[in-house]
């Protein structure tokens, strides 16, 4: 079978606590970038996206900065909620192919 | 709409025997993917299709692996003889071209198959 595998990075915050989630991306030409948010049990849900000609883009609760120079970007969630439980991909893409490139992961946990 | 539908939903299979995931994308998208997703190797592309045609196959791992779309509305994906290490969730998604945010990709819920 499989053998065991990488523990995904968590982060754990208390409800209503902001939360940020990092990434940091491989290739410097991509300019292209997409949240998704993976519940349990569920495929991965498109969140929000950002191009390489912005820094930032805000959604309802939910913020992406991006940092072209060190090729991080982020997510944060404000006011953080359980129902915010779930794993957060980022993805890359450069321009064109429209198929982005998935990170591994981070498991965000939400406690009451 | 229903979404990108995906069967089975679980799939339990002894090592050497056939598994065939099936898929129906959204109605009017026009490419389809199927990615393969483990704690190991994370969420990777195996194969996707345009108007039913299959464009780039070279995530599929090995000749075991074969994906068909025969019309529009189902796909296939076959693993002949399946082994312990195809365990994995296997994910549908289906894309419109003219969609917003993300590239308009919708996934599936997943196969989980686990092979023994």
């Amino acid at each position: 079978g499989e053998s065991v595998g990488l523990h995904l990075p968590t982060l754990s915050v208390q409800e209503g606590d902001n939360s940020i989630i990092n990434c940091a991306y491989s290739n410097s030409a991509s300019d292209y970038f997409i949240w998704y948010k993976q519940e349990s049990g569920k495929g991965p849900q498109f969140i929000i996206d950002i191009r390489s000609n912005m820094d930032k883009r805000q959604g309802q609760r939910v913020t992406v900065l991006l940092n072209k120079t060190v090729k991080h970007l982020s997510l944060q969630i404000a006011a953080t909620q359980p129902g915010d439980s779930a794993v957060y991909f980022c993805a890359e893409n450069k321009g064109g192919s429209y198929i982005p490139t998935f990170g591994r992961g981070t498991s965000l946990i939400v406690h009451p | 709409d229903a979404g990108v539908i995906q069967s089975p939903r679980h799939e339990v299979t002894e090592m050497g025997q056939e598994v065939t995931l099936r898929c129906k994308p959204i109605s009017g998208h026009d490419y389809l993917f199927w990615y393969r997703q483990t704690m190991m190797r994370g969420l990777e592309l195996l194969i996707y299709f345009n108007n039913n045609v299959p464009i780039d196959d070279s995530g599929m791992p090995e000749d075991r692996f074969s994906a068909k779309m025969p019309n529009a509305s189902f796909s296939t994906l076959k693993i002949q003889p399946s082994e312990p290490r195809d365990s994995a969730v296997y994910f549908c998604a289906s894309r419109d071209t003219n969609g917003q945010g993300g590239y308009g990709y919708t996934f599936g819920s997943g196969t989980r198959l686990t092979v023994v």
